[in-house]
This record gives C-alpha cells, structure tokens and sequence, in this order.
C-alpha cells in the first residue's frame, strides 16, 4: 500500500494567517491526491481533488500544489470556519490511504 | 438533492455480525464507483472496501475475508455486511461516491454510523 506521511500533526494560528500542510507519498501518485477537510461530529468534506483543483463551492482561500510525491494544501488569510482536521488522501490505487490527519486550532 | 444515509450501526458483541445500509438519493449507486471508509474514535479515516460500477470488490487487508461489500440496485443502496466482529472494528463507519467513476475522489460523503464492538 502507498503511505502518505502528512504534517504537521497539529498546528495553531491565528485568523487572517497563511497555513500550509503538506503530504508525501511512499511513491509516486502523479496528480491524484485530494485534500478533506473535517470538523467534529461531521463527515469529511472535499475541498480539492486532482492536487490542484478546488471542488465546487469552496473558497477560493485554499489551494492544492504537487506532483508526484510531495504535495501541499495551503490556506490563506484563515477564516473562523476553517479551524478543523485537514486530510490528504492518495486514489492512484487500491487501497486507497489517508494522511494522519493535521489539527488546525486557533492560536 | 444528492445524499447519502447510512443506517444499521450499533453495539455489537466480538465475534459477532453487523449490517451496515447507505441509502442514495440523488444520483445511482450501481453507476457509481462506491465505498466504505472508518474512523475510530480520536483517529484518522481508513478505507475499508469499493464495489465497482460493474459489480467487482476490493477490500483493505484489515476487513479481507471478515468484510463483504454490496448493493442492491432496486433499493440505490449499498451494504456492508460486517462478520467476524473485532474490538479493532470499532469506529464510525462513512459510505463515500468516488464522484467521475474509478480512482477518483471522495465528493459525497454520508453522516455515518457508529460500530461498537464490546462485550
């Protein structure tokens, strides 16, 4: 299976910064990695798929970059609503595998 | 509106079964790549299984054997017919559309229902 490593872990900030979290892949995924984001008691949600491209409806403060095997998810100018868990997840194969997930609080 | 409803979870007994039903509203199961992803409590998301829109099965080496995915194509719903129940199983368990068919991402994404295997 292909391991994705993600981090940081946590990360704390505050509103109106610029975050990045980024994955690495064992090996190489070309373009197929999706970013979730998720908050307590809730399903994940996508915000981008395809390393780069935003999912309808999400605000155009997050961005995805990468290829390959190391990929980042940036968020910018934070907003209160984004304080959540953030995931990366591979669908190059079978399994399919997730990042370990980076907590974003408010600092 | 396009949805996803899971139901069928609950305390369960180890070694016990479990049937998990997603029910869709909004587009068709069987046209769909679908699966099953988990989350134990405080941890991260796993996947579990896909069905194919042309019917094959692939599942995570942790659930292979014990784990059997399906769908009933009448009721647009998709199973997770869960045997050979381990406290390890325990987790809230998500059907998820992978949206443009095969190897694709995750846009439609159910509540969740939770699984507790305890005795």
């Amino acid at each position: 299976a292909i391991r994705i490593t993600q981090s940081p872990s946590s990360l704390s900030a505050s509103t109106g910064d610029r975050v990045t979290i980024t994955c690495r892949a064992s090996q190489g995924i070309s373009s197929y990695l999706a970013w979730y984001q998720q908050k307590p008691g809730k399903a994940p949600k996508l915000l981008i798929y395809a390393a780069s491209t935003l999912q309808s409806g999400v605000p155009s403060r997050f961005s995805g970059s990468g290829s390959g095997t190391d990929f980042t998810l940036t968020i910018s100018c934070l907003q209160s609503e984004d304080f959540a868990t953030y995931y990366c997840q591979q669908y190059y194969s079978y399994p399919f595998t997730f990042g370990q997930g980076t907590r974003l609080e408010i600092k | 509106e396009v949805q996803l409803v899971e139901t069928g979870g609950g305390l369960i007994q180890p070694g016990g079964s479990l049937r998990l039903s997603c029910a869709a509203s909004g587009f068709t199961v069987s046209s769909n790549y679908m699966s099953w992803v988990r989350q134990a409590p405080g941890k991260g998301l796993e996947w579990v299984s896909v069905i194919y829109s042309g019917g094959s099965t692939y599942y995570a080496d942790s659930v292979k054997g014990r784990f059997t995915i399906s769908r009933d194509n009448s009721k647009n719903t998709l199973y997770l017919q869960m045997n050979s129940l381990r406290a390890e199983d325990t987790a809230v368990y998500y059907c998820a559309r992978e949206e443009r068919g095969a190897l694709d991402a995750f846009d439609i994404w159910g509540q969740g229902t939770m699984v507790t295997v305890s005795s």
